[in-house]
């Protein structure tokens, strides 16, 4: 199994620019998420998902957007990059339902992407 | 207040010794995950606890739902323990992190 896949795993935005940071997980996990880790700190939720079609603000939604047309794919999307978005954008997908231990929370490797 | 706290924030200690990181929370829960993250690489999952305790090679992890507390502890720690460890409770919806136990074993 792949587990969680993300790319790019490095980026260089300019202020102003678009980007979709990609996530894909084969897992059949129906939660999926999109944190945000800025140096030294801890995790903060993005977005998340519930399941295909669903999608909700987590703490730090701003200037983000996402989308869940399938099960597999929960890209993320930066809208006129600023600098503020310097950061580690880590991936991750989960089945809560599933208390087996395996592959039941799965981080992607995560993507540093830097807006100057 | 914050959802889930931890402690200790930091931790140095000399390998051999047995570490305790606490974490404790405030919110309903289904689960509760412990995480590793080692300086500059990915994040990954130790433990997901429902309830009692969970053992995996040196280290243990408990958790007590009425007291909405979980311990991981590390025995006999080494070096290559060093990392953060990250304690995230899977509420209805959501997983909520706690900020994170930075420790350091020194040879």
């Amino acid at each position: 199994n792949a587990g969680v896949t993300q790319t790019p795993k490095f980026r260089i935005l300019k202020i102003g620019q678009s980007m979709t940071l990609q996530c894909t997980q084969d897992m059949n996990h129906n939660y999926m998420y999109w944190y945000r880790q800025d140096p030294g700190m801890g995790l903060k939720l993005i977005y998340y998902s519930v399941g295909a079609g669903i999608t909700d603000k987590g703490e730090v939604p701003n200037g983000y957007n996402v989308s869940r047309s399938t099960t597999e794919d929960f890209p993320l999307r930066l809208e006129l990059a600023a600098p503020s978005q310097t950061s580690v954008y880590f991936c991750a997908s989960s089945y809560p339902g599933g208390f087996s231990g395996a592959n039941v929370l799965t981080f992607g490797a995560g993507s540093r992407l830097t807006v100057l | 207040k914050n959802e889930v706290e931890q402690s200790p924030q930091n931790l140095t200690a000399q390998e051999g010794e047995f570490i305790t990181i606490n974490c404790s929370y405030s919110v309903g829960i289904s689960a509760l995950h412990w995480l590793q993250q080692h300086p500059g690489g990915g994040i990954v999952s130790l433990f997901m606890l429902s309830s009692g305790k969970k053992k995996h090679g040196r280290l243990i992890a408990t958790i007590n739902i009425q007291e909405k507390h979980s311990s991981l502890h590390i025995t006999a720690s080494h070096p290559r323990d060093s990392a953060v460890y990250i304690c995230a409770v899977q509420g209805a919806q959501k997983l909520v992190f706690g900020q994170g136990t930075r420790l350091t074993i020194n040879p």
